[in-house]
């Protein structure tokens, strides 16, 4: 049973680009959330997606954005990349029903930004 | 709004010793609490998990945690050290009545001298 995947497990962009992560979630479940994790800091999050719709909103600016797909697999897209955007951004899927919000996290993308 | 902290930054023990960390959150609901290990470079594990019901939760790799209310606390402990649990350590806070995201302490890192 495969966990939660992520990729690409590294990338490195400049000031101004744009960047897509892509994240397959843990089998049998349906919602997926993005978080991001600043070095020497707890994941902060980001948003979450249920049924191809963002269901909730974490305080960052609307240069993120996300989708998720049919298979519930899900992309985050960071616009105009500031240098504060370097971190390791963590996927966690879970289920609706899952008791206490329960989220499985993959291994991250290290995105730099130069 | 809702917080999580963890009061030690670094925490250095023997092989062997005892451990507890230290969690404490401010949340206005039932919280669901959690205890995450974060190798470097790595991903997010759980450890254990509180919803409801006995205080006294167990978890992987020998760990326990104590949910008490009244302290607004939720400390891991592990009677015995071993030189593989030296990583970072995550507690975090979830409630139904915030939806279903997570909110994260800045961590612990754990250093175990042989």
């Amino acid at each position: 049973d495969a966990g939660v995947t992520q990729s690409p497990t590294h990338l490195i962009k400049t000031r101004g680009q744009q960047v897509t992560l892509r994240c397959s979630p843990k089998s049998g479940h349906d919602t997926v959330s993005w978080y991001q994790q600043a070095l020497g800091q707890g994941p902060q999050f980001i948003f979450q997606y249920y049924e191809e719709e963002e269901r909730q909103r974490g305080n960052f600016p609307d240069r993120f954005s996300g989708h998720q797909f049919p298979n519930y697999s899900s992309e985050l897209n960071v616009n105009a990349l500031l240098l504060g955007d370097s971190a390791l951004y963590l996927c966690a899927s879970s289920s609706p029903g899952a008791p206490g919000n329960e989220q499985f996290f993959g291994p991250g993308t290290r995105l730099t930004v130069l | 709004a809702q917080s999580v902290t963890q009061p030690d930054i670094h925490i250095t023990v023997s092989e062997g010793a005892s451990l507890e960390l230290r969690c404490n959150y401010s949340y206005g609901a039932t919280p669901y609490l959690f205890w995450y290990v974060q190798s470097p470079g790595q991903g997010l594990q759980l450890l254990l998990k509180y919803f409801s019901g006995d205080t006294l939760v167990q978890g992987i790799k020998g760990f326990e945690a104590e949910f008490k209310r009244s302290q607004s606390s939720f400390n891991l402990r592990k009677p015995s050290v071993h030189w593989s649990d030296a990583a970072e350590y995550f507690c975090a806070v979830g409630a139904r009545e915030y939806g279903n995201k997570l909110v994260f302490g800045a961590g612990t890192i754990l250093r175990v001298k042989s």
